[in-house]
């Protein structure tokens, strides 16, 4: 059973507008999330996190929002920008490894 | 610079082959992950490690096996290859007492034909 779902699998977005990822979880023990980018060929890279006593944090264009109630978080981007063009990994914890989203694969389209 | 390294890149086996993928990190991380990449799921996680001579089953561990003798290495061996084990493999490590903040190698790419 899936802890950690994005539904969707990929999203087009145009340069310079807002590309908004989604992710939700159903383990209420889950107190860390993570949002990691993966490009073709390499591992991924750990892109920003929140805690679950915060609702947002942000980290220049990138923004993640919690919905504790909705079990629910979301990744901003703004502006995207061609090079954000990657497969977008939502990770969930709960002093247990990471779990990881099936991912969500972002095209900025020029 | 400290890293975490994968080899090989890319391996190409025979069905029932035991086949051993390398991990070696140089940050000094106690703990250590191995997942696996499936187009459809996402990155699973197939067994890790908390320090020396500690290992731990994941998901997805039948048919894999780890040992962790040093803090720099955690091998990954698959007893009698599959064609289902055909994926990329990644290994990741982290701080002591943290489970976040996973350091990615580059990953292993096999084959198992």
């Amino acid at each position: 059973d899936q802890q950690v779902k994005q539904n969707s699998p990929s999203l087009s977005v145009q340069e310079g507008r807002i590309s908004i990822l989604n992710c939700d979880y159903t383990n209420s023990m889950f107190d860390y999330f993570l949002w990691y980018k993966k490009y073709p060929a390499e591992g991924p890279t750990f892109l920003i996190s929140i805690s679950s006593i915060k609702d947002k944090n942000e980290d220049g264009r990138f923004t993640v929002f919690l919905n504790k109630s909705a079990k629910h978080l979301s990744l901003h981007i703004v502006p995207s920008q061609p090079g954000d063009s990657a497969v977008y990994f939502c990770a969930a914890s709960g002093n247990t490894p990471l779990v990881f989203g099936k991912g969500t694969r972002l095209s900025v389209i020029a | 610079d400290a890293e975490i390294t994968q080899s090989p890149r890319h391996k190409i086996t025979e069905t029932g082959r035991q086949v051993t993928l390398a991990c070696h990190q140089t940050w000094n991380h106690n703990n250590m992950f191995w997942y696996r990449q499936d187009l459809g799921h996402g990155l699973r996680l197939i067994h890790y490690s908390y320090g020396v001579q500690d290992t731990n089953k994941g998901e997805v561990s039948d048919g894999y096996s780890v040992s962790r003798s040093n803090t720099e290495d955690l091998p990954l061996t698959l007893e009698s290859a599959a064609s289902s084990q055909t994926s990329v493999y990644f290994c990741a490590s982290s701080p002591t007492g943290i489970n976040y903040g996973y350091t990615f190698g580059s990953g292993t790419r096999l084959t198992v034909v």
